[in-house]
């Protein structure tokens, strides 16, 4: 049983466009939302995080956007680069310390 | 600094032998320690994650087993490999309580079962 739910599975985006991806999940237990970047044979790396209490939290050009009542989180990225080109996860923390990840956006941003 | 470390990087075992792969982190004491397992083209899947010396919870009922025999050591095993048993195995670890959740991974084990 998949916990979180990733959408889409590969996403192209033109350079400078907007990257978006969708997670959803059923577990209101869950207590804290992290993205991660991976790019390939390298492990994940945290991107930006957020907490069920705040709706939208920025860090530079990635916006976590998240609604409580509907069970989704969205990571989106502006202005999106070559260098962006990587695989995303979403994930989920329950309250034993467990993480539960979606299972991953292959985004392509092409110059 | 914290530091994780996964050995070895890189492995090829026959089906039917044993595992052990280790992971290790320096700079922090008492981690949450995870074990995940990555098939190719797909998401990470939780093994094993452990709060404390022996205390190890399992996710997934399958043939590998976890031990925690020191703080800030954990380890993956089998008894005996399966080809489905193949992919990209990552450690990682978290502080214990407090504000900070934030998880750090190992460089990973790329295994191969033929």
């Amino acid at each position: 049983q998949q916990q979180v739910k990733q959408s889409p599975q590969s996403l192209i985006v033109q350079k400078g466009g907007i990257s978006i991806i969708n997670c959803a999940y059923e577990n209101t237990a869950f207590d804290y939302f992290p993205w991660y970047q991976q790019f390939p044979g390298k492990g994940p790396a945290l991107l930006i995080a957020i907490r069920p209490d705040v709706s939208e939290k920025k860090e530079g050009r990635f916006t976590i956007s998240f609604n409580k009542s509907a069970k989704q989180f969205s990571l989106h990225i502006m202005d999106s680069q070559p260098g962006d080109s990587a695989t995303y996860f979403c994930a989920a923390k329950g309250p034993l310390g467990q993480f539960y990840f979606g299972t991953g956006t292959s985004l392509t941003v092409i110059p | 600094s914290q530091t994780i470390h996964q050995w070895p990087a890189t492995l090829v075992q026959p089906v039917g032998s044993p595992l052990s792969l280790e992971c290790t982190v320096e700079g922090t004491s008492n981690p949450n320690l995870y074990w995940y397992r990555q098939a190719a083209g797909r998401g990470l899947q939780l093994l094993f994650y452990s709060v404390g010396i022996g205390q190890i919870s399992s996710e997934v009922p399958q043939n590998l087993s976890a031990s925690r025999p020191q703080d800030r050591q954990f380890i993956l095993s089998s008894k005996k490999l399966l080809l489905s048993d193949s992919g990209f195995y990552l450690c990682a670890w978290k502080n214990t309580g407090g504000q900070i959740d934030t998880q750090y991974f190992g460089p990973g084990t790329r295994l191969t079962v033929l």
